[in-house]
Formats: structure tokens, C-alpha cells, sequence
């Protein structure tokens, strides 16, 4: 079984402050998705990476996919109320030939208080 | 409204009972995904299918069967239910696999 561990699992920080939750796993991905859920709802894809160091930027939040594809991050900058929710990064993994299905990680449960 | 949608919303059955989860894809999505997401497992990939075929089989209990439908809308059928298996369980559609799903609201099931 493949397996993909998140960090923190929880984060409380207050508004206006920059945060980092990282994504990690032994194995390679051949892709690498970031998802934002919030409560009673299904997960929201926020990014797709697939190349080894790429960068992508959504308004505050900078996506890093590392070098080996077997890593990532999230970086928000000036967080807000409104970041608020469970972050989950997924992955397809090289290996599986994309007969594994994607695997989530358990999730960043962030909270920015006003 | 995400395109993928979800019935019911809520469910409540007792032990030894057997349901049935839908779900209707985005509109022109041929791959449709079951996960399980438990607060203690997170979620978790049950099965896919890609156009009325099985493609991929995940941690799917053999109580657990799915199929999708010409019209490609699937169904989650439950039996022999038991109380571990109350959780939320999601629907996710995409066009290819890799690029991104997109999940409805999710079937919440509660069983006593």
C-alpha cells in the first residue's frame, strides 16, 4: 500500500500570518493534486502538479512539487478567515499504472482566527 | 454546485440492512470514483469505473458493489451493513485519470 503522509495534521494561526503544510511519501507520483474541503462538503481541487520541481500560484497559495516528485507543499501567504478548511493533497502514483485510484492523505486541518 | 451529484444526502439504516448510493457525473465525464472518508481513515478509494467498465478496484469490501450505467451514472450498493461502516461516502467524476476530480457532496451514512 502506498502511503502519504501530510504535516502538520493541525494548524491554528492567526490572520495575516504565512503558513506551510507539507506532503510527503516514499514513492514517486506521477501526479500530484492539492484539495480544500470544508465541512459537509466533498473536496475542491485547488491544483494538479506533474513535473518534478514545478511551481504553481493560486492567488495566495504557491504549490511546490519537489525535484523527485515524491514531495510537496503549500504555502499561504497572509492567510485569511476564509482559508480556513481541510487541505489534502493526493496522489497518483508511478508505480500503480493509475490502477490504485488516487490516494488522499489524511489532510491539514488549518483554522485562522480573525 | 461542483456537476456531480449526489443521492441521498443523508441516510439512516439499521444494522443487516442493504442500501444503494447514486450518483451522476459531471457532464461529459466518463470516469466515475467511489471513496469511503472516515474520521479516523480519511478517504479512502473504493472503486472506478471509465465508461461502464470497471477500471481500478481499491479497498472495497466484498459487500460492497458498484456499476455504472449506459446513461454513465453509478451506483454504491451496501449490504449486510454494519455499524463500521457508517461514514461519508463521495462520488468523484473526471474526463482522464491524473487530471483532477471533481467530487459532489457526498452521501452521509449513518448506521444503528
Amino acid at each position: 500500500t502506498q502511503l502519504l503522509e501530510q504535516s502538520p495534521q493541525f494548524l491554528s494561526i492567526q490572520e495575516g500570518e504565512n503558513l506551510t503544510v507539507y506532503c510527503n511519501s516514499s514513492s514517486v507520483f506521477s501526479s500530484l493534486q492539492w484539495y480544500r474541503q470544508e465541512p459537509g462538503e466533498g473536496p475542491v481541487l485547488l491544483v494538479t502538479v506533474v513535473t518534478g520541481g514545478e511551481v504553481k500560484k493560486l492567488k495566495r497559495l504557491t504549490f511546490q512539487f519537489g525535484d523527485a516528485r515524491k514531495d510537496s507543499s503549500l504555502h499561504i501567504t497572509a492567510a485569511q478567515p476564509g482559508d480556513t478548511g481541510l487541505y489534502l493533497c493526493a496522489g497518483d502514483f508511478e508505480a500503480g499504472g493509475g490502477a490504485d485510484g488516487l490516494t488522499f492523505g489524511k489532510g491539514t486541518h488549518l483554522i485562522i482566527q480573525p | 454546485d461542483s456537476g456531480v451529484t449526489q443521492t441521498p444526502k443523508h441516510l439512516i439504516t439499521a444494522t443487516g440492512q442493504r442500501v444503494t448510493l447514486r450518483c451522476s457525473p459531471r457532464s461529459g465525464d466518463l470516469s466515475v470514483y467511489w471513496y469511503q472518508q472516515s474520521l479516523d481513515q480519511g478517504l479512502q478509494f473504493l472503486i472506478q469505473y471509465y465508461n461502464g467498465e470497471e477500471r481500478a478496484k481499491g479497498n472495497i469490501l466484498e459487500r460492497f458493489s458498484a456499476q455504472q450505467f449506459p446513461d454513465l451514472h453509478s451506483e454504491l450498493n451496501l449490504s449486510s451493513l454494519e455499524l463500521g461502516d457508517s461514514a461519508l461516502y463521495f462520488c468523484a467524476s473526471s474526463v482522464v485519470t491524473g487530471n483532477g476530480y471533481t467530487f459532489g457532496s457526498g452521501t452521509r451514512l449513518t448506521v444503528v
